[in-house]
């Protein structure tokens, strides 16, 4: 069965840290890993994706890595905002057969960022 | 690019009544579009798999004659809640597929069935 994973459930940190989302998935066979940004009552948008053969992906202040070999995956935030407080969820997707195009969504990890 | 839209954002209905939400993709057109649930502190749960010209693929335990989907065209996939409940009440996302396996959220709505 696929399966994705995150931890913690919730953080809690002080604006201006860092901090570090963790993914395990068993999903198969992989098609690609997104990490997505969801606001209090909004959609998901989209934060970075990574395919099997890549390993590191940024955009701005998130940084996502891939290890496929282990299937896990993290987010790593620098320099906290204020505007980072949301949940962030892991989403993967699989690829060919009866899986093709679905996604697997992880529990989402809730980050609360304090002044 | 890549804009998929909800209408409306928020809806409060009374018991018994029917709710159409609407979900476009505004910059591209989408043959495939996706239905999910999300409940409170919970992740996005897929309901449906709208398919443009052809009859919705429902998942396990989502009741088909409740949830009517309609994807008339290449940019509009409907969802009405009929019959609302109470437990019906919460956020509904449509996603839809630009290619391969790439899907982008619309802004969710949310229903409130009183």
């Amino acid at each position: 069965k696929n399966q994705v994973e995150q931890s913690p459930q919730s953080l809690i940190i002080l604006e201006g840290k860092n901090c570090t989302l963790q993914c395990n998935y068993t999903v198969s066979p992989f098609s690609n890993l997104r990490w997505y940004k969801q606001d209090t009552g909004r959609g998901p948008v989209s934060l970075t994706i990574m395919t099997f053969s890549e390993n590191t992906k940024s955009n701005g202040r998130y940084t996502a890595t891939l290890d496929a070999d282990t299937k896990q995956s993290s987010l790593h935030i620098t320099a906290s905002q204020l505007s980072d407080s949301a949940s962030y969820i892991c989403v993967v997707s699989a690829t060919g057969g009866t899986s093709y195009g679905k996604l697997t969504f992880g529990q989402g990890t809730i980050l609360t960022v304090h002044p | 690019g890549a804009v998929v839209s909800q209408h409306p954002s928020w809806v409060i209905c009374k018991s018994g009544t029917s709710v159409k939400i609407e979900c476009r993709s505004l910059d591209f057109q989408a043959t495939t579009m996706f239905w999910y649930r999300q409940f409170p502190k919970q992740s996005l749960m897929l309901m449906a798999t709208s398919n443009e010209g052809s009859k919705a693929t429902y998942e396990q335990g989502v009741e088909k004659d409740k949830f009517l989907i309609n994807h008339a065209s290449l940019t509009l996939s409907t969802l009405t809640v009929t019959s609302a409940h109470p437990e019906d009440s919460s956020f509904y996302i449509c996603s839809a597929r630009l290619s391969g396996n790439s899907q982008y959220f619309g802004p969710g709505t949310r229903l409130t069935v009183l």
